[in-house]
């Protein structure tokens, strides 16, 4: 295991269809967080998993998106009737608790909805 | 509400030469402050950080300077190179904090 892996790389969808994200964490990590990049910008926090609870959601996450860790494993991103502002880099990261939130990052997903 | 600002927005440096990117944040909750480096359609990579019981921390030619009282930290890339062009993160998490919160990020250009 070499690091945080995701899948797909790349996704393009049509506005309205829903999509799903794979994460897979680097496997001794207990967090896993996921976070969105969009162009020119700093990646913003949605949301974090400690073993298979989801701790934390921030209010960007809207009643559209939903994550789930199964088996405090991998973890999965959904998002349903995608829109236009969905666009972005969906990055994931995870971490060991009590590291002081030292986390190692995927190569995201780029989402592009037309 | 921005809890970590960053600054410049943008830099250009010639090879040889020193970066410095500055950064500011308002959580006292915050412990841990790292540096994230991304790459053009790569995720970004840890790169150094610092806990706020030392002023400063050096890995090879990335060194970070920590002000506790004034609630600024900073980073330093000695004789910056072609390779070092990136964008540059600075970002603040902790024990009591249980994620990064990142500030709006540098881009770097180091010009030959």
């Amino acid at each position: 295991d070499t690091g945080v892996s995701q899948d797909p790389r790349h996704k393009i969808t049509k506005r309205g269809q829903n999509v799903t994200f794979r994460c897979d964490p680097i496997s001794e990590h207990n967090r896993l967080y996921w976070y969105r990049q969009t162009l020119g910008q700093g990646p913003e926090f949605l949301t974090y998993f400690q073993n298979e609870a989801q701790l934390e959601k921030s209010r960007l996450l809207s009643d559209r998106f939903s994550a789930e860790r199964p088996k405090g494993s991998f973890s999965t991103l959904e998002i349903q009737r995608t829109e236009q502002g969905d666009s972005a880099m969906y990055l994931c990261a995870s971490s060991l608790e009590g590291s002081g939130t030292e986390a190692f990052f995927g190569q995201g997903t780029r989402l592009t909805v037309v | 509400q921005q809890q970590v600002k960053q600054s410049p927005q943008s830099l250009i440096v010639q090879k040889g030469g020193i970066s410095i990117i500055n950064c500011a944040y308002e959580n006292t909750a915050f412990d841990y402050f790292p540096w994230y480096q991304q790459f053009p359609g790569k995720g970004p990579a840890l790169l150094i950080a610092i806990r706020p019981d030392v002023s400063e921390k050096k890995e090879g030619r990335f060194t970070i300077s920590f002000n506790k009282s004034a609630k600024q930290f900073s980073l330093h890339i000695m004789d910056s190179q072609p390779g070092d062009s990136a964008t540059y993160f600075c970002a603040a998490g902790g024990t009591s904090y249980d994620k990064v919160i990142f500030g709006p990020g540098t881009s770097l250009s180091v010009i030959p």
